[in-house]
């Protein structure tokens, strides 16, 4: 069964660091990828998503995400990030044209102003 | 308006009871999707719907059941509540080829 692991449970930032959060999947054929973000008290809102094309992906609010075909991987990025990225973030992978997604564990992002 | 839907938003049940999740959509997608969401296990899938005749189990299908009452309309029942059901429960739906929308959610708790 296809699995989808996120490297880091929690991570702490100050205003203005960068981030990277890690994706990594295990299937091996033609797959979509997404980004989901949940903020506090919220549903999961999408993020970003990849299909097919650039392997680099842009998304809402200056997130960016790359999907590296070799290593399973499709890891978000920020350069700079804000207090009110506060949330939790998950990656999901749908096999393409599959039958259901598939989320990760989570990563839960905290802040610090 | 929102597209997704959940009602009740917080639940307190007792064990035993019976209780049921309602899900509604206005996207007009066929798909339809309950999950639970646990403090460090992500999203479980419970049940998905791909039409109004089309049910089936997820990985954590055990306890739970579903209707499908409409194209717009997918409720989760709990037939005989348990402590270790208490959970964050999502609804999604999905056209097929493209992302899935989430509702609210649902806080349910069983004392």
């Amino acid at each position: 069964a296809q699995s989808v692991s996120q490297h880091n449970h929690h991570v702490i930032l100050s205003e203005a660091a960068s981030l990277e959060l890690g994706c990594n999947y295990s299937y091996g054929g033609t797959v979509n990828l997404f980004w989901y973000v949940q903020y506090p008290g919220q549903h999961l809102q999408l993020l970003l998503k990849y299909f097919s094309g650039d392997p680099l992906v842009k998304g809402i609010k200056g997130f960016e995400a790359e999907f590296i075909k070799s290593k399973f991987s499709f890891n978000l990025r920020k350069p700079s990030v804000q207090w009110s990225d506060t949330a939790e973030y998950f990656c999901a992978v749908r096999e393409f044209y599959g039958q259901n997604f598939v989320f990760g564990p989570g990563t839960r992002l905290s802040v610090l102003p | 308006d929102a597209d997704v839907t959940q009602t009740p938003r917080n639940r307190i049940t007792k064990t035993g009871k019976r209780i049921m999740l309602e899900c509604s959509q206005t996207k007009g997608h066929d798909r339809m999707y309950w999950y639970r969401q646990d403090p460090g296990l992500g999203l479980r899938l419970i049940y998905y719907s791909f039409d109004v005749k089309d049910i089936n189990k997820g990985e954590i299908s055990d306890g739970y059941s579903v209707s499908r009452q409409a194209q717009a309309k997918f409720s989760l029942s709990l037939e005989s509540a348990i402590p270790n059901q208490t959970a964050l429960y999502f609804c999604a739906t999905s056209s097929g080829v493209d992302e899935q929308y989430f509702g609210p959610g649902t806080r349910l708790t069983v004392t």
